[in-house]
């Protein structure tokens, strides 16, 4: 069955710093999303992306998050500058045309900031 | 945007026995509702999903129950086994955009 990739599972970064999260999507997948997970919470919309553009962002997608598809099969996330706050469990999810049957997580990235 | 309400935060069973957990959301231009298990450090796992055109759908052991008059889903797991222990969310949408708006959790724990 195809996977959602990502990488890496799991990063420690000093607040301030920029991170940048990586995912592989399904390779005919076309719809490509971030959520976001604070250990024992909800799982959080971030921001959706088709067509090599946002198509929405949440309250949480600030200017310190930006998000890039620069070579056809990654998807990456960016923080600029990275607050205690921004630690959390980070999925990206893909999907393709046929609608929300294509829709899968990727295995997460747990993003430390002490 | 959308408010998803999931009842309980916590439920414990014994094994064999029912487990229900109830969503409501606010929006009523969502129609599609997954719902997904996540064990711990683990990635949601979709186990199971309903649009607005059904009333209910089942596999096996789980099923889940839509009433968009009320704007409320459930999730009904049937004869529990200790494999069914872990957090469960709901979730709506919109076919629009397939934005998804989740619940708080559920944690569910089978007792042997």
């Amino acid at each position: 069955e195809p996977e959602v990739t990502q990488t890496p599972s799991h990063q420690v970064t000093q607040m301030g710093q920029e991170v940048i999260l990586r995912c592989v999507p399904i390779s005919n997948h076309l719809y490509f999303y971030w959520y976001r997970q604070i250990l024992g919470q909800k799982v959080e919309f971030l921001v959706s992306f088709y067509n090599n553009e946002i198509s929405e962002k949440s309250e949480i997608f600030d200017d310190q998050f930006s998000v890039e598809r620069p070579d056809g099969s990654n998807f990456t996330l960016k923080i600029r500058s990275t607050k205690l706050e921004d630690s959390a469990m980070y999925f990206c999810a893909s999907r393709g045309t046929q609608g929300v049957y294509g829709y899968t997580f990727g295995s997460g990235t747990r993003l430390t900031v002490v | 945007g959308e408010n998803v309400e999931q009842h309980p935060s916590t439920l414990s069973v014994q094994e064999g026995d029912s487990a229900v957990i109830k969503c409501t959301y606010s929006d009523s231009a969502s129609n599609y509702f997954p719902w997904y298990k996540q064990e711990l450090g683990k990635r949601p796992q979709l186990i199971i999903d309903i649009r607005s055109n059904v009333g209910e759908k089942k596999d096996q052991r789980i099923a889940v129950t839509l009433n968009k008059t009320a704007k409320h889903f459930s999730l009904h797991i049937t004869e529990t086994q200790p494999e069914d222990s872990a957090v469960y969310f709901c979730a709506a949408s919109a076919w629009s955009d397939y934005k998804l708006s989740f619940g708080a959790g559920t944690t569910v724990t089978v007792r042997a």
